[in-house]
Parts: structure tokens; sequence; C-alpha cells
């Protein structure tokens, strides 16, 4: 099942925050973010595992909610450079074949 | 030069072609997956293979096929390339956690813009 994003999209001034969630109707082993800029390939951002554990990256950090299967992305002060389309991967099970299934994407635009 | 590279970069054919889009990675990385990007879809996996010689479907496999026989190389094949077959496409790979371990980042290719007339 593809979990869902949201919001779609979000319009930022430098300096603010925003969240961006991930959900799934899946119990989820673990959730991947990367972030994609025009016309480039995806770079990872950070892996959170079930436990509830929560990891930080200079100004962006994240959580993951077992209970609700949910994990919130947390940008804060943003920055011009963090514009560009957030993904989130989800993997079920740390079974034989490692696969994400991927959410469709949060659009975040940062104006000066 | 070390990486995962993608060749050609921009490819455009006609309705009917066979078309293949090759994938390298110098990292000996176990796992290799080959995404398409389309607007309004966001990533979604065509095949994937956990090691040389095993491959499996994606979700969208269909008009697709892949080969590995080595390690460092995933070449995709679309055998008779149709429109709806125009997309970015997009290779990764990533190192093997092992059973019951924690999931490892996936390293992409810069990507395979396939434009079908």
């Amino acid at each position: 099942q593809q979990p869902v994003q949201s919001p779609q999209a979000v319009i930022l001034r430098e300096g603010e925050d925003a969240v961006i969630n991930c959900s799934s109707s899946k119990a989820l082993y673990s959730v991947h973010w990367y972030r994609q800029k025009h016309g480039e390939a995806p770079v990872f951002l950070m892996i959170l595992l079930k436990g509830g554990e929560q990891k930080g990256h200079e100004k962006i950090s994240a959580s993951f909610n077992e209970k609700k299967q949910q994990s919130s992305l947390y940008l804060t002060a943003s920055q011009l450079s963090y514009s560009g389309t957030y993904f989130c991967g989800t993997e079920s099970n740390a079974g034989n074949n490692r696969k994400l299934i991927w959410g469709l994407g949060t659009s975040l635009a940062v104006n000066p | 030069d070390a990486g995962i590279t993608q060749s050609p970069r921009y490819k455009i054919t006609e309705t009917g072609r066979q078309v293949t889009l090759m994938c390298h990675q110098t990292w000996s990385h176990s796992y290799m997956f080959w995404y398409r990007q389309d607007l309004g879809h966001g990533l979604r996996l065509i095949y994937y293979s956990a090691a040389a010689d095993i491959t499996d479907k994606g979700e969208v496999p269909d008009g697709y096929v892949v080969s590995r026989s080595k390690t460092e190389n995933f070449p995709l094949t679309l055998e008779s390339a149709t429109r709806s077959q125009t997309s970015v496409y997009f290779c990764a790979s990533t190192r093997s956690p092992g059973l019951d371990s924690p999931p490892l980042e996936q390293y992409f290719g810069p990507g395979t813009r396939l434009t079908v007339t």
C-alpha cells in the first residue's frame, strides 16, 4: 500500500517552519526520507525505524509514530536550499526482499 | 569514476523499437533498482535485484525486461516501446542490510529521460 503524504505542496518564506507527514495503512518497519531538486536525482535525508526514534540532520529532523504508522519530517528555519520535492519511502518488514514503496511527494518552495 | 551512472542520459525513440537503458555502479552493492518517475505518480518500482542473477518484479513491470549477470550492471530493456513508457528512469543501488537488519540508504543515478514518439 502506497503511503500518503501531506500536504501535497507548501510554500514558505525563508526562516519559516514546515511539517510533512507520511502515513501508511500497513504496519511499518522503516520510513525513509529523500529530497529531490528539479531535474536531479533523489538524495537521501534519513531513515527512521519503528520504535518512535527521532533523528536530526542540521535543521531537518523526523519522527516515527509506530502507533499511528506515521512519520513526520520537520524543517525548521527553512532556507532557500530546502526547496524541492520530499518523498517518503516505506518498508513493511526486514525480510529477504528489501524494497521501498514511495509516496507521491510533497513539493516545498522556499521564497526569499 | 566511482558511483552510479546511467546511460544514455537522454533518448528519443519510436514506438515499437527496442531500447536498453544501462545502469552501472562501482560499489559492489548487492541491491539494484529501476524506477520510473512520472508527474503525479512519484517513484514507481519497475524491477529490482537482490544480487547477481536474482531479479524480481516491482509495481509496474509490464513491457520491461531486466538482467543482472554481473553485480555492477543492471540493464533495463523496453522490448517494444510505447508512448506510455515516456518517462524519467532512475536506477538506484544499496548494500544488503541482511535479514532483520536496519535498512540502508539508496543511491540514485542521474536518471535517463526517455521519450517515445
